[in-house]
């Protein structure tokens, strides 16, 4: 079994709709990142999150440490919320992080 | 403030041969990743340095190898090059290991 699962892995939607990806996972982690990553390859870090909430924008990320799960929303989508997002988990061995990482979910957003 | 920068963006080898690819951490970072990223494993750990030392290694066989120098840039090194090492490598940075990790564009290797 995976250590992160996430889901759904495609998810194709009208603009306006609101979005949920969630991912959860089997070990203890030291933070949870969602990452986003367009057609080319390059990604960008969304959030990192160690408990709670955080909001940027029309995203929202969330994170229950006792459910090892997280969600990630996004409001009012849009298409150039197109996109691949992963999950990943971070650990601290030795004081350096190591990132583990979902599948990722295929998001396509249709005007 | 520039970016994470790797280079080259493109590279086509052939089987066999070796290659190396640089990366260019954000100004003040001392902490550089690797990961390997293919349709079929996704994206997998391969190496982390901190002051020109390897801290954390992946699965990954020892024809993978990196190094970092003073400047905290880093290059990582494949030799005999497989059909399989063909993939998208991209490297992050973060200012000291742990913390939120900043992405380069990769570089996307093709094998033939």
């Amino acid at each position: 079994k995976n250590e992160v699962e996430q889901s759904p892995q495609n998810l194709t939607a009208q603009e306006g709709e609101f979005i949920t990806i969630n991912c959860s996972y089997s070990v203890g982690i030291s933070a949870l990142h969602w990452l986003q990553q367009h057609p080319g390859g390059g990604i960008v870090s969304l959030f990192m999150l160690s408990s709670g909430k955080k909001k940027h924008g029309r995203l929202i990320a969330t994170i229950n440490i006792q459910e090892k799960h997280s969600s990630l929303h996004i409001t009012a989508s849009h298409p150039r919320d197109s996109a691949v997002y992963i999950c990943a988990l971070s650990t601290l061995i030795q004081g350096a992080q190591k990132l583990v990482f979902g599948q990722g979910t295929r998001l396509t957003i249709n005007p | 403030k520039a970016g994470v920068t790797q280079t080259p963006r493109y590279l086509i080898k052939t089987r066999g041969q070796q290659v190396t690819l640089s990366c260019s951490p954000i100004s003040g970072h001392r902490s550089v990743s690797w990961y390997q990223q293919t349709p079929g494993q996704g994206l997998q750990f391969l190496f982390e340095y901190f002051s020109e030392t390897q801290r954390n290694k992946g699965n990954f066989p020892g024809r993978f190898s990196g190094r970092q120098f003073s400047n905290s840039r880093s290059e990582m090194n494949v030799s005999t090059l497989e059909l399989g090492d063909s993939a998208l490598y991209l490297c992050a940075s973060s200012l000291a290991g742990a913390g939120e990790a900043f992405f380069g564009q990769g570089t996307r290797l093709t094998v033939v």
